[in-house]
């Protein structure tokens, strides 16, 4: 079935760059996305990216797409303290119903 | 400014209890979710509705049920609470078309005893 695998945490320094990792099994997804959450928050649209896209780019935010291997990453550069949060991965699979899938979230913490 | 309120930030109720938690979005969206969010699990979907009066089973519907009576409120009911319910729950709602994205309430922490 459709599946969205994330790392569970991650840790950098503030003025790092940090790079989220998310692998997923579904190839007729249209959008995939990024979410935020932050602490005692439900979640935010961080970015998406359009299927036949490879990047996007917007502001500190890249997102790279490798249809072929099924993995999205989302790069935040010079991350701050304020970036510290969950991130979910999620796609909008084949079902064409609105459902998305979710990734398990990845904790960022930033340090000083 | 589009906004997806949940009636309660934090309920505890004792095991066997009924619980109602109400959703409200004020964006006039067809869709709407209900999640559950646990540790290490992320979100994983218990029901939707893509209209008043429709519903289908998520991938974790067992001892939960729904009700959407008017398009802006989704509620979902746990006829009898049991302690490993005890979780956060989100709502969220979408338009049927364009990027579809899914906005979200705050959640609601429920802690059954």
């Amino acid at each position: 079935g459709e599946d969205v695998e994330q790392s569970l945490f991650l840790s950098v320094r503030e003025g790092d760059s940090s790079v989220i990792n998310c692998t997923y099994t579904d190839s007729s997804s249209t959008y995939l996305y990024w979410y935020k959450q932050e602490p005692g928050a439900g979640l935010q649209l961080l970015t998406y990216i359009f299927s036949n896209m490879d990047m996007k780019q917007d502001q500190r935010l890249t997102v790279l797409l490798n249809k072929k291997d099924k993995h999205l990453s989302l790069r935040i550069a010079d991350t701050q303290t304020g970036d510290s949060a969950i991130y979910f991965c999620a796609e909008d699979g084949a079902s064409n119903t609105g459902k998305l899938i979710f990734g398990q979230g990845t904790t960022l913490q930033v340090k000083p | 400014d589009v906004k997806v309120t949940q009636s309660s930030r934090y309920l505890v109720k004792r095991t066997g209890e009924k619980v109602f938690l109400e959703c409200v979005q004020d964006m006039d969206h067809e869709n709407m979710f209900w999640y559950r969010q646990d540790p290490g699990l992320g979100l994983r979907l218990i029901y939707f509705s893509y209209d008043v009066k429709m519903k289908e089973k998520g991938d974790i519907p067992e001892g939960y049920s729904v009700s959407r009576e008017k398009k802006e409120r989704f509620s979902l009911i746990l006829e009898s609470a049991s302690t490993n319910q005890t979780s956060m729950y989100l709502c969220a709602s979408s338009l049927p078309s364009g990027n579809n994205e899914q906005f979200f309430g705050p959640g609601t922490r429920l802690t059954v005893l």
